[in-house]
């Protein structure tokens, strides 16, 4: 069973381009969330997507960033206008639904912006 | 206050001895917590889940809760040098599938 699948693993983009993150959550799996990790910081949760729904946006910046989870194909989290203060690790996690909330995380993205 | 609280550390232990890190929360209503290792440079990975007062042991880690106290703890028996990572402490307070993670703290082994 594969686990969560993230791409690319790193990810380089001038200041005012867009990035585009992916996520695939593992197998059965229907809640994805998505976290940021600064150097030598924590974990800062940003969005938590069920299929074709956002359920919790309160960590995502108001601008710039958005994040999906169609009802086919990868969670996408997408940031417009990048700077470099977005330079970080992208983690995806899943959870399976009805369960004790444990969550599992991809290999993370790391985005630098130059 | 923050909702779930580490101590940063470096925590230093000795190759063999017994390491404990703790976690305090702030949700008395708290159901489900967990702890998660995160090598420098890679992702967390799960390693304890526990839901009920007492202790969770699983090989050389184990896993205390007290709610009445509101903290969990980790112990990890025998430390070895490939222990040392940093220790995310996460604890489900919410309605819904969110869990809310500590700021890790970092455990170094010494060999």
């Amino acid at each position: 069973n594969a686990g969560v699948m993230q791409n690319p693993r790193h990810l380089v983009r001038r200041r005012g381009q867009e990035a585009r993150l992916r996520c695939s959550p593992m197998k059965g799996h229907s809640h994805v969330y998505w976290y940021r990790q600064l150097p030598e910081e924590g974990l800062k949760f940003m969005v938590y997507l069920q299929k074709e729904n956002i359920i919790d946006e309160s960590g995502m910046p108001k601008e710039r960033f958005s994040a999906e989870f169609p009802k086919e194909g990868p969670s996408i989290l997408r940031i417009q206008q990048v700077v470099r203060g977005d330079s970080a690790a992208y983690f995806c996690a899943s959870s399976p639904p009805y369960t004790s909330y444990e969550q599992y995380f991809g290999p993370g993205t790391r985005l630098t912006v130059t | 206050q923050k909702e779930v609280e580490q101590n940063s550390g470096p925590l230093s232990v000795p190759e063999g001895a017994i390491a404990s890190l703790n976690c305090t929360y702030s949700d008395r209503g708290s159901q489900s917590f967990f702890w998660y290792r995160q090598y420098s440079g890679k992702s967390p990975e799960l390693i304890m889940s526990i839901y009920s007062n007492g202790d969770k042991e699983d090989g050389r880690f184990t896993a205390q809760l007290n709610k009445a106290s509101q903290y969990v703890s980790l112990l990890i028996r025998d430390s070895q040098p490939s222990d040392s990572a940093t220790y995310l402490c996460a604890v489900n307070s919410g309605g819904y599938q969110k869990v809310t993670f500590g700021t890790g703290t970092k455990l170094q082994v010494i060999p």
